[in-house]
């Protein structure tokens, strides 16, 4: 079945320390995005992509950054920049077409947390 | 102020319907949706709506859309214990990202 892996499931960071959460996708799907959730704040969005080699800001993209070198990956580094990194994150894709109503296709998840 | 708004906890009786609400400020509105998301897990499409329509019914969800308030509501009929989980409202304009509400928590008991 086609869908979206994200890992770890959780994860631990230690100060200081940059750590990259994995989010692949074989939907064929040509945009991917990363969520940051919060308790009772909904889902804000850190980045996303329309295309393979680019790749937008989203609200709350300080402290974080991506890379999207093939359609099927959009791995998320969070950096020792973010200073209030525990949350869950969640990453989802669409297929592309931004102009029409197809929804997102999120994972799992992975939790992060600080050491 | 949010662009989606949703009350942040709902308690009901198993068996009886819920009724979740959701206000949205954007008129251009093309497409509103709602997930579901369990403990631990990631959001699950549930239906979604155009904004040319004014209802939509899937089995136990119907969902109903007033354009002229900006109010959206997703029915659950027969709510189940199965049915306890955070529910998201979200709003797609055109071609842009979709906006998501802050999520209310159904509490199902017996």
């Amino acid at each position: 079945d086609g869908g979206i892996t994200q890992s770890p499931k959780y994860l631990f960071r230690k100060e200081g320390q940059n750590v990259t959460l994995s989010c692949e996708q074989n939907l064929n799907h040509d945009a991917m995005y990363w969520y940051r959730q919060d308790p009772g704040q909904g889902l804000r969005l850190i980045y996303y992509s329309q295309i393979v080699n680019d790749f937008q800001k989203g609200d709350i993209a300080e402290g974080y950054s991506v890379s999207r070198e093939k359609k099927e990956s959009f791995p998320l580094t969070v950096t020792s920049a973010q200073k209030n990194p525990t949350a869950f994150y969640l990453c989802a894709s669409t297929p592309g077409n931004r102009g029409g109503g197809q929804p997102q296709h999120f994972g799992d998840g992975t939790r992060l947390s600080i050491l | 102020g949010e662009d989606v708004e949703q009350s942040l906890f709902l308690s009901v009786r198993e068996g009886d319907s819920s009724v979740i609400n959701c206000t949205y400020t954007d008129s251009s509105s093309t497409y509103l949706y709602w997930y579901k998301q369990e403990p631990g897990a990631g959001l699950q499409l549930l239906t979604y709506i155009f904004s040319n329509m004014d209802m939509k019914q899937d089995q136990r969800l119907t969902v109903l859309l007033n354009k002229k308030d900006k109010h959206l509501s997703l029915r659950i009929a027969d709510t189940q214990t199965g049915d306890s989980a955070i529910y998201f409202c979200a709003e797609k304009v055109g071609s842009y990202i979709p906006t998501f509400g802050r999520g209310t928590s159904l509490i199902v008991h017996p």
